[in-house]
């Protein structure tokens, strides 16, 4: 069974940086695109970015444009999120998913979730 | 960007019964290019469709997509006790990829 394992989360202050890691397994990891995606407590899905296979192609929600940066690297079949100057409103459990495809980060959907890593921004 | 309207936002239903949950996008989605997620509470989300109609790997034929353009419909035929879940429509033609607000369905 496909294994998505997120970590990296934790409490930091308002305007500093977080490293979020990824590390997949039972799957051919640099077969398929990959995404990050949040949940503020209590509310709804929100997509944060994505990546292909060979980092060809890379997009980003708006509201995380400039500030977070999404990375693979596939000999270590990992995924991983820099999240820089953090606000209270990127405080959320973020879940690393596998796209079904492979060239683009978009056109194919997510099939596999992780269990999600915490975190939140606070003073 | 594509916004994903659901509606219900809460839906009350027993055992047995049928759910139809709606998820209308703010323009024609491309290639059909929309997907279905269940949330279980504590859970992360599965996929449920793919593709509007497709039902996904072990996915209960009791779950069953339909719609094209803007308009679209996840059907539940009969709801067990751990259909009761919210659900998100997401659409994956256009960037950024877009999820609804979701629909609670509860006991």
């Amino acid at each position: 069974e496909v294994q998505l394992v997120e970590s990296g989360g934790g409490l930091v202050q308002p305007g500093r940086s977080l490293r979020l890691s990824c590390v997949a397994s039972r799957f051919t990891f640099d077969d398929y695109a990959m995404h990050w995606v949040r949940q503020a407590p209590g509310k709804g899905l929100e997509w944060v970015a994505g990546i292909s296979w060979n980092s060809g192609s890379i997009g980003y929600a708006d509201s995380v444009k400039g500030r977070f940066t999404i990375s693979r690297d596939n000999a270590k079949n990992s995924l991983y999120l820099q999240m820089n100057s953090l606000t209270a409103e990127d405080t959320a459990l973020y879940y690393c998913a596998k796209s079904s495809g492979t060239y683009y980060y978009h056109n194919y959907y997510i099939d596999v979730w992780g269990k999600g890593t915490t975190v939140s921004v606070s003073s | 960007e594509v916004v994903l309207t659901q509606s219900p936002g809460t839906l009350s239903l027993s055992p047995g019964e049928r759910a139809t949950l709606s998820c209308r996008a703010s323009q024609r989605v491309s290639n059909g290019f929309l997907a279905w997620h269940q949330q279980r509470p504590g859970q992360p989300p599965r996929l449920l469709i793919y593709g509007a109609s497709n039902r996904a790997t072990g996915i209960p034929d009791r779950f069953s997509g339909s719609g094209s353009g803007t308009d679209f419909t996840l059907t539940i035929s009969r709801l067990e006790p751990e259909d009761f879940a919210v659900y998100y429509c997401q659409q994956y033609g256009y960037s950024p990829l877009t999820f609804g607000g979701g629909t609670k369905v509860e006991i």
